[in-house]
């Protein structure tokens, strides 16, 4: 089957840097997502990679591995607003986006 | 404000009831998509329309029932539904399902089934 794996729940300091993995088995690989969700509001678009690397995006980067089956993003002078769920999302060979559950980050001051 | 829109918010209907929830993308894109979210759960991909195709049936029970007139509208037809099809529905559209492009989120609409 296909599953996609990330911590649950991660807690950080403001000001500090986070690391939020995500591990995939899949079907195929066709690129890795990463979306940002506040409680109660839509997912929003952070990341793309699909070739491996570190793709860096202000105060944002997300890293992919393809022979490991692994990525990582990582958050850094972390801010309050920053607190929310990050979902880690796969696109298989046919094309679907396979979603992690996400995790919950609480940022504290 | 993403381009995507999705009413009603927050819907409570009961098993017996036929209501339909309603998405509209303002952003020129060919692909539309229904996902539930349940909580502490991925999201689950419903269905996929591109070119006012549907492409993507993900074994969804039949008491949901998808219709896209045309690119920019979606509506997912709800009918004699069960308690555990109580979930956040997100609607989404992309430039097509095969590229590159990511995916644009409405705020979703809250079901209740009672």
């Amino acid at each position: 089957g296909q599953n996609i794996d990330q911590p649950t729940e991660m807690t950080a300091t403001e000001g500090a840097i986070v690391q939020i993995n995500c591990t995939y088995q899949t079907s195929g690989f066709n690129g890795l997502f990463w979306y940002q969700q506040h409680a109660g509001e839509a997912p929003t678009f952070l990341s793309y990679n699909v070739l491996d690397g570190l793709e860096e995006k202000g105060r944002f980067s997300s890293f992919l591995s393809r022979s490991k089956g692994y990525s990582y993003l990582l958050l850094k002078e972390l801010q309050m607003k920053d607190s929310a769920s990050y979902l880690c999302a796969v696109r298989d060979s046919n094309y679907q986006l396979i979603w992690g559950a996400g995790t919950k980050l609480i940022i504290k001051p | 404000e993403t381009g995507v829109t999705q009413t009603p918010r927050h819907l409570v209907m009961g098993m017996t009831n036929k209501k339909s929830l309603k998405c509209e993308q303002h952003l020129g894109h060919n692909a539309m998509y229904w996902y539930k979210q349940s909580a502490k759960k991925p999201l689950e991909l419903m269905f996929v329309y591109n070119f006012k195709e549907q492409t993507e049936n993900n074994s969804v029970p039949s008491r949901f029932s998808p219709e896209c007139p045309n690119s920019s509208h979606l509506f997912l037809h709800l009918h004699t539904l069960q308690p555990e099809d109580s979930a956040l529905y997100l609607c989404a559209s992309s430039q097509d399902p095969t590229s590159s492009y990511e995916q644009y989120f409405g705020p979703g609409t809250r079901l209740t089934v009672t």
